[in-house]
C-alpha cells in the first residue's frame, strides 16, 4: 500500500502559485521522495525528485521538511495545462525504481 | 527520440483468454518496467526488467509474466485474462545507473475484457 497521503483534491487560480502538500511520515533515511504528474488519459510524467535538501528545476520546487516527514511541491505560476493529478512517491520505494503510487492529487487550474 | 512506445493502443480481449502488450524504451535506457493502472486509481507495479532478467515484482500473480529482449524492449504476457485485469497497462524506461532519476512512461495500452 501506498505509504503517502496527500489531499484528494485542490484548486487553484491561474497564475497562481500551486502548493502541493505530502505526508510520508515513514520514510527512510536514504528514500528519496519524487513527485509526478498525469494529465488525462496520458502516461505520468516526472517532475522532480530530492532527498534533504531543497530542489528547483524548471517545472517545479520541492521542499522538504528537515524531519524528511513531509515535502510541499510548488508550482509558481500555474497555468490550465497544469490540470492533473499529482502523486507524492516515496516510502517503499527503496530507491530501486520501483515506484508506489497513492490516489495523489486532483489539482485543477481555473482561469 | 520517440520516447516510451506501447502498442498496441487499445486491446479487447475476453475472459480466459490470453494477451500480449509491447513497450519500446526510450532510446539509451536499458530498464524496462511495467505498471497497471485501474480506473481512478494510481499506477500499480508489476515487475522489473533489467539485463533481461526480471528483477522485481510487485503483488501480481504468475498469470501475468513478462520478458525482456536485447534491444532492451519488453513484453508483458497475461494469461487467462479475467474482468479485473481491465486496466490501463503503462510502461516505464530508464536508466539502471540512474534509478534515482526519472522514469519515462509511455502512452499506455488500455485493456478492456469482457
Amino acid at each position: 500500500d501506498a505509504k503517502t497521503t496527500q489531499p484528494t483534491s485542490m484548486d487553484c487560480a491561474e497564475g497562481r502559485a500551486a502548493n502541493l502538500p505530502c505526508n510520508h511520515s515513514t520514510i527512510s533515511g536514504n528514500e528519496y521522495v519524487y513527485w509526478y504528474r498525469q494529465i488525462h488519459s496520458q502516461g505520468p510524467q516526472y517532475i522532480i525528485h530530492g532527498l534533504k535538501n531543497n530542489e528547483t528545476n524548471e517545472m517545479a520546487s520541492l521542499i522538504i521538511t528537515e524531519d524528511r516527514k513531509s515535502s510541499t511541491l510548488i508550482l509558481p505560476h500555474a497555468t490550465l495545462r497544469d490540470t492533473a493529478v499529482y502523486y507524492c512517491i516515496g516510502p517503499g520505494s527503496g530507491n530501486t525504481g520501483k515506484l508506489i503510487f497513492g490516489q495523489g492529487t486532483t489539482l485543477q487550474v481555473k482561469p | 527520440d520517440a520516447g516510451v512506445t506501447q502498442s498496441p493502443t487499445h486491446l479487447i480481449k475476453t475472459r480466459g483468454q490470453q494477451v500480449t502488450l509491447r513497450c519500446s524504451p526510450k532510446s539509451g535506457h536499458d530498464t524496462v518496467s511495467w505498471y497497471q493502472q485501474a480506473l481512478g486509481q494510481g499506477p500499480q507495479f508489476i515487475f522489473q526488467y533489467y539485463e533481461e532478467e526480471e528483477r522485481q515484482r510487485g503483488n501480481f500473480p504468475d498469470r501475468f509474466s513478462g520478458h525482456q529482449f536485447p534491444n532492451y524492449s519488453s513484453e508483458l504476457n497475461v494469461n487467462a485474462l479475467l474482468l479485473g485485469d481491465s486496466a490501463l497497462y503503462l510502461c516505464a524506461s530508464s536508466l539502471r545507473t540512474g534509478w534515482w532519476n526519472e522514469q519515462f512512461f509511455g502512452p499506455g495500452t488500455r485493456l478492456t475484457v469482457l
